[in-house]
């Protein structure tokens, strides 16, 4: 079976702050996404990435940023968290085109205090 | 407006009965696909119609698409207490990056 983790299901933080969210999947995949997730909103995708060191802006990237390192792990960077921020980040990937289907990670749900 | 919108909002009905949840798009499509999330947690694919396809089926799921009105319909038939979860309708764009478009969800629970 495909696995998506997320490093953290629960975070807390403080304006200002870098936050660090991770996600790694065991199943060699090409792509890789992030979203939030917001009541009445659904997901929202932040970044994607078809391949390693190469990163796309989805729909809202102001204020994040991301890196893929290696082909496993794909990184969401909060460079200097705001209380607006606080929301469920859920982290997918795919092994074919993006508009295929995808497997999440658990989610990792942040707090920004 | 959303890409993909669902309708209605929340459902609630009795374990036993079908339940039954609407997809509305706005532009043209590749596929379509419905995902299940369950509280809390990460979202789980369910089910994808391609654009040439009208109808399809997983167990006690049946789907269908009509793009001639753009929308798409998600059956669950024979309820039960473990279909309690948010399910979501996702689009994948034929213009346009590869991603999918998800919509806001609808609130499924099942009363014992």
């Amino acid at each position: 079976d495909v696995k998506v983790t997320q490093s953290s299901r629960y975070l807390v933080k403080r304006t200002g702050e870098k936050v660090f969210l991770e996600c790694v999947q065991d199943m060699d995949h090409e792509n890789m996404f992030w979203y939030r997730q917001d009541p009445g909103l659904g997901l929202r995708l932040i970044y994607f990435s078809y391949d390693v060191k190469m990163k796309e802006k989805g729909d809202i990237p102001e204020g994040y940023s991301v890196s893929r390192e290696k082909k496993e792990r794909f990184s969401l960077i909060l460079e200097s968290a705001s209380t607006n921020q606080t929301s469920m980040y859920l982290c997918a990937s795919t092994p074919w085109a993006g508009f295929y289907e995808q497997y999440f990670g658990p989610g990792t749900r942040l707090t920004v205090t | 407006s959303q890409q993909g919108e669902e309708d209605p909002q929340a459902l609630s009905i009795q374990e036993g009965e079908n339940a039954t949840m609407n997809c509305s798009y706005k532009t043209s499509i590749n596929n379509l696909q419905w995902y299940r999330q369950n509280s809390g947690r990460g979202l789980v694919h369910l089910i994808l119609i391609r654009s040439n396809e009208r109808e399809k089926h997983s167990g006690r799921l049946r789907v269908t698409l009509d793009t001639s009105k753009k929308s798409s319909s998600l059956l669950i038939t024979a309820s039960r207490a473990a279909d309690t979860a948010s399910y979501f309708c996702a689009t994948a764009l034929i213009q346009g990056a590869q991603k999918l478009v998800f919509g806001q969800g609808t609130r499924l629970t099942i009363n014992p």
